[in-house]
């Protein structure tokens, strides 16, 4: 069926360098986007959402980009820090007022 | 505000005892989501209800699951008998639907394992 799914699981970078995280979906009906964050021990937390009817968006140290022709998904985080390390989660709409979750990617900050 | 709180945050309990997790969400919201976290599934939705009514449950694994929300700030996800496979992170999530937005807010979780 169609799905939302991570290019890659583990993300290390070094802090202060920016990172980009991507996502792949394939529901082409999909008309909205949202970027999770998870800390251990913890529940996802909202960063950032995007409508298929824009191609960015930015928030504070985060931006989001959505590129409908390739189904494709990313989030860059300027200058990351030591706080930004969790796992990072892209979920869809799927109609209905449902998300569906991809498997996240882990993001380790190397100090 | 107190976010959403989800109780307890820790249940350790043996297989074919029911277990009953709590759920109390943001004020003002109008619908609750249920999920489950395990490394190999993921994130999955089990059931969401909005004004206190199921909506979709197609994401409860079997009749050993149970949910109701008997009003706006209080919800229980009950299992009856568990089992081994149970284990995980169960979460709890609120939002208000029909502003546009499907951003959900996330309870803490509970880490249940049955032994």
């Amino acid at each position: 069926g169609e799905s939302v799914g991570l290019h890659l699981p583990t993300l290390s970078v070094q802090e202060g360098d920016n990172s980009i995280i991507n996502c792949a979906y394939s529901n082409s009906a999909s008309d909205y986007f949202i970027w999770y964050k998870q800390e251990s021990g913890k529940g996802p937390q909202f960063i950032i959402d995007i409508r298929s009817n824009m191609d960015k968006r930015q928030g504070q140290r985060v931006t989001v980009l959505l590129n409908k022709t390739v189904k494709h998904l990313s989030l860059q985080i300027a200058a990351t820090q030591p706080g930004d390390s969790a796992v990072y989660f892209c979920a869809e709409n799927l109609g209905d007022y449902k998300l569906s979750f991809g498997a996240g990617t882990t993001v380790t900050v190397r100090a | 505000d107190a976010g959403v709180i989800q109780s307890p945050r820790h249940e350790v309990t043996e297989m074919g005892q029911e277990v009953t997790l709590r759920c109390k969400p943001i004020s003002g919201h109008n619908s609750l989501f249920w999920y489950r976290q395990t490394m190999m599934r993921g994130l999955e939705l089990l059931i969401y209800f909005n004004n206190n009514v199921p909506i979709d449950d197609s994401g409860m694994p079997e009749d050993r699951f149970s949910a109701k929300m008997p009003n706006a700030s209080f919800s229980t996800l009950k299992i009856q008998p568990s089992e081994p496979r149970d284990s995980a992170v169960y979460f709890c999530a609120s939002s208000f639907l029909g502003r546009g937005t499907y951003e959900q807010y996330f309870g803490p979780g509970t880490r249940l394992t049955v032994t």
